[in-house]
């Protein structure tokens, strides 16, 4: 599974925009970009997954890059309840388990 | 209804001694899987089980064992525990058929090895 790489912290406002990067130059053809979060003392939450078109879902926007080589998640209107730290991932679609570690992600505080 | 429980939600242990940790799902998944967090908050697949067969074992400690009565359930029990066993163990499942690998996490049990 490729390589992921996140800032480890941001900011947002609420009621703006969030816009999450992610890095994953070495991303293969048949990888799948996928983002889940995970709020504090809880498990991880499943967002939104993609391969090369840009995705949306109740949740958010999934922008990735014409050489797939990063992408964006957009929460459009981030609440309190969006702090979270969120993990990018990518690795081919299937069962199985995300092998690798899902990593140190980027810790989002929504301030009021 | 809980998607995904597991018990207990905390547990507190001595080394050396025995622990299971359970988890249950009732969204007819067919595929589930342990994951440890360390300190670090690191997230590491430990386990994965498609059917009640064992698909994934991540160089883990063979004093870690799990067990799948049937598709719905998978315990993890652990033997002989290590002060670095502590840490949060998060149960997950996911829908085998279909290439999207969404995936069901359970709340997380917080083992503490004294």
């Amino acid at each position: 599974d490729a390589k992921t790489t996140q800032p480890p912290s941001m900011d947002c406002a609420e009621g703006r925009a969030a816009n999450l990067p992610c890095n994953h130059s070495t991303i293969s053809g048949n990888e799948y970009v996928y983002w889940y979060r995970q709020i504090h003392s809880q498990g991880p939450q499943y967002i939104i997954h993609g391969l090369k078109n840009n995705e949306t879902n109740e949740m958010a926007s999934l922008i990735i890059t014409e050489d797939r080589k990063s992408s964006t998640l957009i929460l459009p209107h981030a609440t309190l309840r969006d702090t979270a730290v969120y993990y990018c991932i990518v690795r081919v679609g299937g069962t199985g388990g995300f092998k690798t570690i899902f990593g140190a992600g980027t810790r989002l505080f929504v301030k009021a | 209804d809980t998607a995904v429980s597991q018990t207990p939600k905390y547990l507190v242990t001595q080394m050396g001694n025995d622990k299971s940790i359970k988890c249950e799902q009732n969204l007819g998944h067919d595929t589930m899987y342990w994951y440890k967090q360390d300190s670090k908050k690191f997230l590491k697949i430990m386990f994965s089980y498609n059917n009640k067969e064992l698909i994934i074992n991540e160089t883990v400690p063979n004093r870690f064992s799990p067990k799948s009565p049937d598709k719905a359930h998978l315990n993890l029990h652990i033997n002989s525990l290590e002060l670095g066993d502590s840490a949060v163990y998060f149960c997950a499942s996911s829908q085998a058929r279909g290439i999207y690998n969404e995936q069901f996490f359970g709340p997380g049990t917080r083992l503490t090895v004294l």
